[in-house]
């Protein structure tokens, strides 16, 4: 079946170290978001792209990073200057550009800084 | 500055009861409005999507309607199950002149009792 898959579904790690998140759809959408969601706010942009090898800065960039070598693949790195990385990512993606265009979104991962 | 804002923030209601959700927002210029339910620790899926001209549409027993005027949609549920505990998120979209953003509610949590 066609969807998003993120992985891993959770994720442990010590301050200091930088972690990927993996995000890969077999949709064939174009465009792919990672969006952050914290308890009692609403999903906030981290990064997106719209087309392979190109990328923009989203609301809270700050501290991520991200590559889109294949179109199927966004994953997304938290740095160790994220001050805050405790919480629930979420990648999606979505087919061109249109008004009524989807998001699809994968099952998210949990990361937590101990 | 465009924001989305939902209520209530929570609400528990008894198995079989209706209840509605409220959004309202005021994202400009207005291009279309979407609900998503997203279950505990997952991501969210599309609901509904509601475009100006229209005022109300159904999907199974959801039911969203939309006042472009006032800017303002509801999510109605009737008879509700158990499996409609999850959050309910509003997501208003943006397009000017091709530059497009989706602004996020903080959500509602349903939880529905026995």
């Amino acid at each position: 079946d066609g969807g998003i898959t993120q992985s891993p579904k959770y994720l442990f790690r010590k301050e200091g170290q930088n972690v990927t998140l993996s995000c890969e759809q077999n949709l064939n959408h174009d465009a792919m978001y990672w969006y952050r969601q914290d308890p009692g706010q609403g999903l906030r942009l981290i990064y997106y792209s719209q087309i392979v090898n190109d990328f923009q800065k989203g609301d809270i960039a700050e501290g991520y990073s991200v590559s889109r070598e294949k179109k199927e693949s966004f994953p997304l790195t938290v740095t160790s200057a994220q001050k805050n990385p405790t919480a629930f990512y979420l990648c999606a993606s979505i087919q061109g550009q249109g008004a009524g265009g989807e998001l699809f979104f994968g099952e998210g991962s949990r990361l937590t800084v101990l | 500055k465009n924001q989305v804002e939902q209520s209530p923030q929570s609400l528990i209601i008894l198995e079989g009861k209706n209840c509605t959700l409220q959004c309202n927002y005021t994202v400009s210029p207005f291009s279309n409005l979407r609900w998503y339910k997203q279950d505990t620790g997952r991501g969210p899926v599309s609901l509904t999507i509601m475009t100006f001209s229209e005022n109300t549409k159904s999907n199974g027993r959801y039911t969203a309607t939309l006042d472009a005027d006032t800017k303002q949609s509801s999510l109605h549920i009737t008879a509700s199950q158990l499996s409609d505990s999850a959050s309910y998120i509003c997501v208003v979209r943006q397009s000017n002149f091709g530059n497009e953003k989706l602004t996020f509610g903080t959500g509602t949590r349903l939880t529905i009792i026995p």
